[in-house]
């Protein structure tokens, strides 16, 4: 069974500090998802991860994976108030994508001035 | 406009009712999905289809059911033998083979 781990679940930073969200998965998959989710809204693709070595970014955000630890990363640079939310990965159950996507839990993220 | 959406956006109905939650899409796409947020957690998988008339259970699909009539629409009932239905609910959709689903505003469902 396909399983999904995010640490920290809950994070309070301050505005300006950088930090990191990991993202552990259980079986072997060569693709994951980054997610946003505002409260009470629903979820905004961040990024694709197609493949070993990924690295994509945007803005303050930047997402890599390595599939041979099975573990991907959001690095949040110099975070700002405005990225506060929720961050969820996800995994391929399987058939390129077409069998559905299994979630992490989700790092509730909170920005401070 | 293209997109997704799902009607109603909130939803109350007392406990031994079904209910059913619409999601519509005019993106084209071949795949669609449910899935179930409850508080605090991820989202799990419901039901899916890849193509019209045929679908596949998800991790939680007991008390649930689903049809695939047509390419644009996949209704999701929330039967009376699902023990604990309140919660967010999601749908999503993406063409065959590719790699993102986008989601749509999602139903907010409540059961007392």
């Amino acid at each position: 069974e396909l399983k999904v781990e995010q640490n920290p679940l809950f994070l309070s930073m301050q505005e300006g500090k950088n930090y990191t969200i990991y993202c552990n998965y259980s079986t072997t998959s060569d693709r994951l998802y980054w997610y946003r989710q505002d409260p009470g809204k629903s979820l905004e693709s961040l990024f694709v991860l197609l493949s070993n070595g990924a690295v994509k970014q945007e803005g303050r955000l930047m997402a890599s994976l390595d599939t041979k630890a099975r573990l991907s990363t959001l690095h949040i640079t110099a975070a700002v108030h405005d990225l506060s939310a929720t961050y969820f990965c996800a995994v391929d159950k399987g058939g390129g994508g077409a069998d559905g996507l299994t979630f992490g839990k989700g790092t509730h993220l909170i920005i401070q001035p | 406009d293209g997109g997704i959406t799902q009607s109603p956006k909130y939803l109350f109905r007392k406990e031994g009712q079904n209910v059913t939650l619409s999601c519509e899409q005019n993106l084209n796409h071949d795949a669609m999905y449910w899935y179930r947020q409850d508080p605090g957690q991820g989202l799990r998988l419901i039901y899916y289809s890849q193509i019209v008339n045929d679908f596949q259970k998800g991790d939680i699909a007991e008390g649930y059911s689903v049809s695939r009539e047509k390419k644009e629409s996949f209704p999701l009932t929330v039967t009376s033998a699902q023990k604990n239905p309140t919660a967010f609910y999601l749908c999503a959709s993406s063409f065959q083979g590719a790699y993102e689903q986008y989601f749509g505003p999602g139903t907010r469902l409540t059961v007392t």
